[in-house]
């Protein structure tokens, strides 16, 4: 069965440090999502993509925060700056063309920043 | 805005009793409702959703869910429940189809033997 994979599972940075999140989406999809869930808190939305280009993003999503489709399997999420309350569980998401598909979730990358 | 609450942070049942997790929305809109369940150290999966369809929606290893729209709720229930069913269950909403999804707190279930 097709499944959303993300790279790396756990990553580690210090504040301050540029850090990359890789996602690759179910082949076919359309639409890409990145989500976050901070520990013991709800998982928050942080952008939508579509037809290369941001659809929608959340007040989280400043400008430390940019995606990318760089071809036509990944979608990256870049945090240019980071900062202690970026970590975070971040989810990336995927759904194909149909309007009433499912959002397939990857399995997360956990990122600490110290 | 929509926005999901579902009572109850833990709930705890014994194996073979009902499971019940709470789910109630905002929407200023007809929503799309859905049930996702998150095990330890995986994504999230997809338990079922409803999208203005029937009401009673079945979804994967013996959940359902009922949409009542008087009650602005989407109750989550299992008749019986299985060891194997510990795990962290969010509601979400989206209002329109292909939107964002928001989502609940999560409600963790545990299942005493």
């Amino acid at each position: 069965e097709p499944e959303v994979t993300q790279t790396p599972s756990h990553q580690v940075t210090q504040m301050g440090q540029e850090v990359i999140l890789r996602c690759v989406p179910i082949s076919n999809h359309l639409y890409f999502y990145w989500y976050r869930q901070i520990l013991g808190q709800k998982v928050e939305f942080l952008v939508s993509f579509y037809n290369n280009e941001i659809s929608e993003k959340s007040e989280i999503f400043d400008d430390q925060f940019s995606v990318e489709r760089p071809d036509g399997s990944n979608f990256t999420l870049k945090i240019r700056s980071t900062k202690l309350e970026d970590s975070a569980m971040y989810f990336c998401a995927s759904k194909g063309r149909l309007s009433r598909e499912t959002q397939y979730f990857g399995p997360g990358t956990r990122l600490l920043v110290l | 805005a929509q926005s999901v609450t579902q009572l109850g942070s833990h709930v705890s049942v014994s194996e073979g009793a009902l499971v019940l997790l709470r789910c109630n929305y905002s929407s200023s809109v007809p929503p799309y409702l859905f049930w996702y369940v998150q095990y330890p150290n995986q994504g999230l999966q997809l338990l079922l959703k409803y999208t203005s369809a029937a009401t009673l929606v079945k979804g994967i290893n013996g959940f359902e869910a009922e949409f009542k729209k008087s009650e602005t709720s989407f109750h989550l229930t299992k008749p019986s429940a299985h060891m194997s069913d510990a795990a962290e269950y969010f509601c979400a909403v989206s209002e329109v189809d292909g939107n964002k999804l928001v989502f609940g707190a999560g409600t963790i279930l545990r299942v005493k033997s």
